[in-house]
């Protein structure tokens, strides 16, 4: 079946690293993505990474895919107030299907 | 060039009436996708359409909502007699191609029935 984690909270000091993980079932899946929602807001796409990849780095964001284990994370180095959201990671199932399947979301707070 | 745009940003209805939700896709997008957020929850999907096609409706409800995508205009989502259950974001996204490219969404039409 189709299933995505995300612990739902997270707090962190500005300026360090943020870590934000998420699990997933499906093993076919071919695309997995990162997605940030501001309040009020729309979903503003961050990165993604193809499933034979094990890490993407894009400035200030880390993805690591670990395949074995049906683990995503995005690192945000150098915590900002202005990165304080809510963070969706989705997969993209295979078989064809093109509906992305979203975790609940976990929501940033950044403490100064 | 604007991103997908919805409209109306939020509407308001009573029970038992009608709500369209209307999406543009982004320019030379011709693949286009709905999701309901309902409060404290993720995106669920309920529709994938192209000009003139539903692809896959597996996650809109079987009873009162239905989608669009016509040839000329934006697509529609329409929900007839809505009930207080309805109430949530609809989020449209959109993509060039349904493979290897990523969905950009839209920022929402936040239904509130009362």
């Amino acid at each position: 079946g189709e299933d995505v984690e995300q612990s739902l909270f997270l707090s962190v000091r500005e300026g360090d690293s943020s870590v934000i993980n998420c699990t997933y079932t499906d093993s076919s899946s071919t695309y997995l993505y990162w997605y940030k929602q501001e309040p009020g807001a729309g979903l503003q796409l961050l990165t993604y990474i193809f499933s034979n990849m094990d890490m993407k780095q894009d400035q200030r964001l880390t993805v690591l895919l670990n395949k074995k284990d049906k683990h995503l994370s995005l690192r945000i180095a150098d915590t900002q107030t202005g990165d304080s959201a809510i963070y969706f990671c989705a997969e993209m199932p295979g078989q064809g299907a093109q509906k992305l399947v979203f975790g609940q979301g976990t929501r940033l707070t950044i403490n100064p | 060039n604007a991103g997908v745009m919805q409209n109306p940003r939020h509407l308001v209805r009573r029970r038992g009436q009608e709500a369209r939700l209307r999406c543009s896709p982004m320019k030379g997008h011709s693949h286009v996708y709905w999701y309901r957020q309902l409060p404290e929850e993720g995106l669920k999907f309920m529709v994938y359409l192209q000009k003139e096609n539903i692809i896959d409706e597996s996650g809109m409800p079987k009873e009162r909502f239905s989608a669009e995508f016509p040839k000329e205009g934006p697509s529609i989502l329409r929900i007839q007699q809505v009930v207080r259950g309805d109430s949530a974001a609809y989020f449209c996204a959109s993509s060039p191609s349904p493979t290897n490219q990523p969905q950009h969404f839209g920022d929402g039409t936040r239904l509130s029935i009362l």
